[in-house]
């Protein structure tokens, strides 16, 4: 069973602070995703990486960066945290190429900004 | 880009009923369309998924039906359990590993 793993499981951070949320795959899987939940928007994509040193920007990037210094580790940044960034965050990790594409998540980041 | 809609928020039917949550998506490049269940409180994993060169799919209690003319593809099951009870999310993708998911459908099964 595929397995990805994020830290930390939750996590308070003030506005303007900087908060780093970490996620490590052990699939060797070339794709790597964040996402944001909310209520009401279901998940939608901040930044994906489908190789290591290369992250892409998703639906949602602003006020994000994204980190890929490996093949197994991929972390979303936040450098200066706000109030609307209060979400759930999961990240996610798939294969390559058709009958692959089954994205396997973690078990999320509860983040609150106050 | 892709929009993907999830018609129904909130499902509830009696146990042994079957549910039915329908998804419509605006890229005709889509070609994959999986579906992933939310347990309360746990993260998501994958249930089904369908490919455009069928419009229909089955696992066991589980059936996708794609309609590509409408653009839309849905998920039934077939006699719920209370285990069944959770967040239904559908996506589509266009094969290039990108997916768009809808805002989720909380099916609850009564016993």
């Amino acid at each position: 069973e595929a397995a990805v793993t994020q830290s930390p499981r939750s996590k308070v951070a003030v506005t303007g602070g900087k908060v780093t949320l970490s996620c490590h795959q052990t699939n060797n899987h070339d794709y790597m995703y964040w996402y944001r939940q909310d209520t009401g928007h279901g998940l939608r994509l901040i930044h994906y990486s489908y190789v290591a040193d290369s992250t892409e920007k998703g639906d949602i990037p602003d006020g994000y960066k994204a980190s890929r210094p490996s093949q197994e580790n991929f972390s979303l940044i936040l450098e200066l945290a706000s109030l609307s960034q209060t979400a759930v965050y999961f990240c996610a990790s798939s294969g390559l190429g058709v009958s692959a594409e089954t994205l396997y998540f973690g078990s999320g980041t509860r983040l609150t900004v106050l | 880009g892709e929009k993907v809609e999830q018609h129904e928020s909130t499902l509830s039917v009696r146990e042994g009923d079957s549910a039915v949550i329908n998804c419509t998506y605006t890229d005709t490049a889509s070609s994959y369309f999986p579906w992933y269940k939310q347990e309360a409180g746990k993260s998501l994993h994958f249930v089904i998924d369908i490919r455009s060169n069928v419009d229909r799919k089955q696992s066991q209690r589980l059936t996708v039906l794609l309609d590509k003319k409408a653009k839309r593809f849905s998920l039934h099951i077939t006699a719920t359990q209370p285990e069944d009870s959770a967040i239904y999310f559908c996506a589509a993708s266009n094969g290039y590993q990108n997916f768009y998911f809808g805002k989720g459908t909380s099916l609850t099964v009564i016993p």
